[in-house]
């Protein structure tokens, strides 16, 4: 397998300008999360799925992101007005139940 | 309210020299424990994990120690190499609850040749 398959890798844009991120999760993995890395916060979990469905979404900053897994090989992650503060990496990670996770190799998110 | 803690940085060892990375707890949901590594542009990387009924795991070079009690694992690596200078992370989860992981903030490791 290929393993997290995460697009962009690289994302400039304006701000209030619509931002989505994509994910391709392991085949076989039923757990889908998305993180943000930035400086002050660290690794956070912003969602995650299982079996498509979302379990938690207590990490989503605010209403401007959203997340969406329509099938069990596609995930994304949009932002809509983005703004500079929402510049970070984001990852996908996948799992199966009681397994490690295995990380994207993110998409770093520039907003100006 | 951080649950997971990586009170140092960065750490510094000379090549062949063992490195040990510490990591504190406070949630007693907690009973699955990982640790990553992470280089620049890229994702964290597994490394190795260990569940909360035992207290040692080993693979190779890398040994997790998991004190329940003082909530307090550590991850040792011998001999150190300066291929494994990178961050590293602790992670955490709830198998019977909150299946995600919780991370700490890292840990940079520099092994000097």
């Amino acid at each position: 397998d290929a393993g997290v398959i995460q697009s962009p890798r690289h994302e400039v844009t304006e701000m209030g300008q619509e931002v989505t991120l994509r994910c391709k999760p392991i085949s076989g993995h039923d757990y889908l999360f998305w993180y943000r890395q930035t400086m002050m916060r660290g690794l956070e979990l912003l969602i995650y799925f299982n079996n498509n469905v979302p379990i938690d979404d207590s990490g989503m900053p605010e209403d401007r992101f959203s997340a969406k897994m329509p099938n069990a090989s596609f995930s994304t992650l949009k932002i809509q007005p983005s703004e500079p503060r929402d510049s970070a990496v984001y990852f996908c990670a996948s799992s199966q139940q009681y397994t490690e996770a295995f990380f994207g190799q993110g998409t770093r998110l520039t907003v100006v | 309210d951080q649950q997971v803690k990586q009170n140092s940085p960065s750490l510094s060892v000379q090549e062949g020299r063992i490195s040990i990375l510490n990591c504190d707890y406070t949630n007693s949901m907690f009973d699955y424990f990982l640790w990553y590594k992470k280089y620049p542009a890229e994702g964290p990387t597994f490394l190795i994990s260990i569940s909360s009924i035992k207290d040692k795991n080993e693979d190779g070079r890398f040994t997790v120690f998991l004190n329940k009690s003082a909530k307090h694992l550590s991850l040792h690596i011998v001999p150190s190499q300066p291929g494994d200078s990178a961050v590293y992370f602790c992670a955490a989860s709830a198998q019977s609850g909150r299946r995600a992981l919780t991370f700490g903030s890292g840990t940079r490791l520099q092994v000097q040749p």
